[in-house]
C-alpha cells in the first residue's frame, strides 16, 4: 500500500502558485519523497525529490516538514499545461526500484 | 539525451492472443521496471529488471512475463490475453540498482483487448 495520502483534487488559478500537500506520517528515515505528475494518459513525469531539506529545481519547489511527516509541492506560477494528476511517493528502493503509486491529486488549473 | 522509448504506442488484440511490448531505456540506464495502469486499479508494479535479472515481481499472474537484454532493452509479454488486460503499459528506467536512483518513464503502450 502507498505510504502517502493526498487530496483527491485541487483547483488553482492560472498564474498563481499551486501548493499540493502530501502526508507521509509513516515514512522511514531513509525514504525519499518523490513527486511525479501524469498528464492525461501520458507516462508519469518526474518533478522533484527530497529527503530532509527543501529542494528547488526549474519545475517546482519541495518543502518537507522538519518531522518529515508531510511535504508540499509548490508550482510557483501555474499554467494550464500544469493540469495533471500529481503523485507523491515515499521511496527507498533498496533491493528493488518498485514505486508504489497512490491515487494522486488531480490539479485543475483554471484560466 | 533521448528519453525512454516504448513500442508500439498503440495495439489492438483479441482475447486469447499474445502480445510483446518493447522498452528502450535512457542510454546508460541499467534498470527497467514495468507498470500497468487501468482506471480501476491505478498504476501497479509488474516487474523490474537489472542487468538481465528480474529483481522483483508484482502480484500479476504468470501470463505476464518479461526479460531484459544485454543492452538493457526490455520486453514484456502477455499471453492468452483477457479483456481485463486492456491498459496503459508503462516502463521506467533508472541508472542503477540503488533505491535512490530516479526513475524516468516512457510514454506507454496503450493495449486494447477486444
Amino acid at each position: 500500500d502507498a505510504k502517502t495520502t493526498q487530496p483527491t483534487s485541487m483547483d488553482c488559478a492560472e498564474g498563481r502558485a499551486a501548493n499540493l500537500p502530501c502526508n507521509h506520517s509513516t515514512i522511514s528515515g531513509n525514504e525519499y519523497v518523490y513527486w511525479y505528475r501524469q498528464i492525461h494518459s501520458q507516462g508519469p513525469q518526474y518533478i522533484i525529490h527530497g529527503l530532509k531539506n527543501n529542494e528547488t529545481n526549474e519545475m517546482a519547489s519541495l518543502i518537507i516538514t522538519e518531522d518529515r511527516k508531510s511535504s508540499t509541492l509548490i508550482l510557483p506560477h501555474a499554467t494550464l499545461r500544469d493540469t495533471a494528476v500529481y503523485y507523491c511517493i515515499a521511496y527507498y528502493g533498496g533491493a528493488t526500484n518498485k514505486l508504489i503509486f497512490g491515487t494522486g491529486t488531480l490539479l485543475a488549473v483554471q484560466p | 539525451k533521448a528519453g525512454v522509448t516504448q513500442t508500439p504506442r498503440y495495439l489492438i488484440k483479441t482475447r486469447g492472443q499474445q502480445v510483446t511490448l518493447s522498452c528502450s531505456p535512457i542510454s546508460g540506464h541499467r534498470s527497467v521496471s514495468w507498470y500497468q495502469q487501468t482506471p480501476g486499479q491505478g498504476l501497479q508494479f509488474l516487474f523490474e529488471y537489472f542487468s538481465e535479472t528480474q529483481r522483483n515481481k508484482g502480484n500479476f499472474p504468470g501470463r505476464f512475463s518479461g526479460r531484459q537484454f544485454s543492452n538493457s532493452r526490455s520486453e514484456m509479454n502477455v499471453s492468452t490475453l483477457e479483456l481485463g488486460d486492456s491498459a496503459l503499459y508503462l516502463c521506467a528506467s533508472s541508472l542503477g540498482a540503488a533505491g535512490t536512483d530516479t526513475q524516468y518513464f516512457g510514454p506507454g503502450t496503450r493495449l486494447t483487448v477486444l
